[in-house]
């Protein structure tokens, strides 16, 4: 059993510039939910989608948007990036919509994005 | 006001020994779920227990257990016989279930835990 990956390991960009961070979820799992954490800090969630639509989001403003895609892998968006984006970009899967037990998501080993 | 609070922000255990990672958390859900998760600094994080709020006792998985206090709202996880790789980062996390289908973590900031030889 495959489980999360997330490309690219590490990524630097200038700020203004925009940023695709891409996720390819544990097999079986139809929901990818993205979290930011900066250094230091407890990751914080910026979205979920449940079979291809959004299905909630947290606190990030509109420039940071995302997809889902038929086979359940994402992509996390970021435009007119900003210093503060910098941090750990995290994906994370569960299956059923995180409805059933076990309810615990499953962490990709994140994208390091630094913006300078 | 914070959802989820770790007081901890470093913790220093001998190898074999016990240790007690501190977590309280506010909600008004009467349904919810409370998760550790320990992150090495690889930056992966590995899930390591969960609690329900309606189940009647303690979590145990392994080496780790879940001291869930209800009335207190801690959910403090203990680890028995501290090993060498237990050195990382641990944070407590809640799902609030009224949120419907979004499955959302709310994370507090972590215990930096250090396993001495």
């Amino acid at each position: 059993e495959t489980g999360v990956t997330q490309s690219p390991t590490h990524l630097i960009k200038t700020r203004g510039q925009q940023v695709t961070l891409r996720c390819s979820s544990q097999s079986g799992h139809n929901t990818v939910s993205w979290y930011q954490q900066a250094l230091g800090q407890g990751p914080q969630f910026i979205f979920q989608y449940y079979r291809e639509e959004e299905n909630g989001r947290g606190n990030f403003p509109p420039r940071f948007s995302g997809l889902q895609f038929p086979n359940y892998s994402s992509e996390l968006n970021v435009n007119a990036l900003e210093l503060d984006d910098s941090a750990l970009y995290l994906c994370a899967s569960s299956p059923a919509g995180g409805l059933t037990l076990p309810y615990e998501q499953y962490f990709g080993p994140g994208t390091r994005l630094t913006v300078t | 006001a914070q959802k989820i609070t770790q007081t901890q922000p470093g913790m220093f255990v001998q190898e074999k020994e016990a240790v007690t990672l501190d977590c309280t958390y506010d909600t008004s859900d009467p349904s919810y779920g409370l998760f550790w998760y320990k992150q090495p600094s690889s930056g992966e994080m590995i899930f390591l227990i969960y609690q329900g709020s309606y189940d009647q006792q303690n979590a145990t998985e392994g080496r780790y257990s879940l001291n869930f206090q209800k009335a207190r709202k801690s959910a403090n996880l203990v680890i028995s016989a501290s090993q060498l790789g237990d050195s990382a980062m641990y944070f407590c996390a809640m799902r609030e279930n009224s949120g419907g289908s979004n499955y959302k973590l709310t994370f507090g900031k972590g215990t930096l835990l250090t396993v001495n030889p």
